[in-house]
């Protein structure tokens, strides 16, 4: 079965400083894997997606995400935080329905990234 | 392009009422939809997704229900609303018609309180 675990429940940087939030994933078949960001009292946006093709998925708002299928990684990178960055993100994996009828996503528990100034 | 909306934003109500929370999508059809329950300081909880009208799969046993009337209107509902219902509940969509390799889009969410 799919899964996904986010190391750290609370990441903090100062501002200008690399952002790394971990993402390890389990998964039977090639993953589809996702991070969001979830900003207070909204909904969750989609910063970046991989399905197949190039390991090093780019995203909105700076971020970038690399897939290494040997390490079962999936972490979210952005060279230089933002005071805006400040915010929950999610990394969630990809399962099909049977009878190719969609799917559904396997959130791990998210991480509270604060941005220092 | 396609859009959801999720209503009220905000709701408070007493222990014991009864719930309506609706969700509509506009600009495609026979979406996959869910609804998901974050409560303070946790991850989400899928609660109940649906592939078509009419078919509603719950994933936790719990006080809540799903309805899917219309291709594009899902609705979450309670007879009698208990304090750990309070959460902040969110709607999603994803086209039903492609591969699992597609992202969920999420609604804005409902901030229930229960007193």
């Amino acid at each position: 079965a799919q899964s996904v675990t986010q190391l750290g429940s609370h990441v903090s940087v100062s501002e200008g400083a690399l952002v790394l939030l971990r993402c390890n994933y389990s998964s039977s078949v090639p993953p589809y894997l996702f991070w969001y960001v979830q900003y207070p009292n909204q909904g969750l946006q989609l910063l970046l997606k991989y399905t197949t093709g190039a390991t090093l998925v780019k995203g909105i708002n700076g971020f970038e995400a690399e897939f290494k299928k040997s390490e079962t990684s999936f972490h979210l990178t952005k060279p230089s935080a933002h005071m805006s960055d400040a915010a929950e993100y999610f990394c969630a994996v990809s399962v099909a329905f049977s009878g190719n009828q969609g799917g559904k996503l396997i959130f791990g528990q998210g991480t509270e990234l604060s941005v220092k100034p | 392009s396609q859009t959801i909306h999720q209503w009220p934003a905000t709701l408070v109500q007493p222990v014991g009422s009864p719930l309506s929370l609706e969700c509509t999508v506009e600009g495609t059809s026979n979406p996959n939809l869910y609804w998901y329950r974050q409560a303070a300081g946790r991850g989400l909880q899928l609660l109940f997704y649906s592939v078509g009208i009419g078919q509603i799969s719950s994933e936790v046993p719990q006080n809540l229900s799903a309805s899917r009337p219309q291709d594009r209107q899902f609705i979450l509902s309670s007879k009698k609303l208990l304090l750990s219902d309070s959460g902040f509940y969110l709607c999603a969509w994803r086209d039903g018609r492609v591969s699992a390799g597609q992202p969920q889009h999420f609604g804005d969410g409902t901030r229930l309180s229960i007193l």
